[in-house]
């Protein structure tokens, strides 16, 4: 089963609008991090926040986590048209092993 | 560098015949893991290896089997094809339990 659930599904904005997305899980993780796909491509590696951390800053990227509430959100400011793509959560259970990815959520900027 | 490699990158099969897709790395990453992407359900883990030699069960590993004989390849299999395996399968690499670097995957259609 997913560990997580991306919430919206789908998200469009208009170019230089902010962007947010969030992500519930359903156990407790030792980390949770957020990838990229644009269309037909690899996942990306965005940015990895710790099970001890509860904001994250990357460039134009923001993520929080909030362990009591198992969930997370990832913030993207002045959006561009090149963010248009599917993105996901996933956490990393203790072990650390394997990574257990939500459904993910789909943006579309508007130019 | 390379990266994370995928071979073939399409292709087409019968119910019943049989595949073997393949996944290197010049990373020196000792973990690998092979994903399946389906629309509307995320990436799921179908097996994973975490050093020359070994694998374990993800949460869908019927129907596929896997071998790591040599730190950079990993190898998944379909023994008897199935329409429900129609997919694009990814592969991914990382150190430890830190950020996965994806191939480009490869689409499968079973007819």
């Amino acid at each position: 089963s997913q560990q997580g659930e991306e919430d919206p599904q789908a998200l469009s904005i208009q170019e230089g609008e902010n962007a947010t997305m969030n992500c519930s899980y359903k156990t407790s993780i030792n980390n949770l991090q957020w990838y990229r796909q644009n269309s037909g491509r690899g996942l990306v590696h965005l940015i990895l926040i710790r099970s001890n951390e509860r904001e994250k800053h990357s460039g134009r990227l923001r993520v929080t986590l909030d362990t009591s509430k198992k969930s997370s959100s990832l913030l993207i400011t002045a959006s561009r048209a090149a963010d248009t793509a599917s993105y996901f959560c996933a956490g990393s259970n203790f072990g650390n092993e394997k990574l257990t990815f939500g459904t993910g959520t789909r943006l579309t900027i508007i130019p | 560098n390379a990266g994370v490699t995928q071979t073939p990158k399409f292709r087409v099969l019968k119910t019943g015949q049989s595949m073997t897709l393949l996944c290197a790395q010049d990373m020196n990453h000792e973990y690998m893991y092979w994903y399946r992407q389906d629309p509307g359900m995320g990436l799921r883990l179908i097996h994973y290896s975490v050093g020359e030699g070994t694998t374990a069960k993800g949460e869908v590993p019927d129907g596929y089997n896997v071998s790591r004989l040599k730190k950079q390849n990993f190898l998944l299999g379909l023994e008897s094809a199935a329409p429900s395996q129609t997919s694009v399968y990814f592969c991914a690499t990382s150190r430890l339990s830190y950020e996965q670097y994806f191939g480009p995957g490869t689409r499968l259609t079973v007819t």
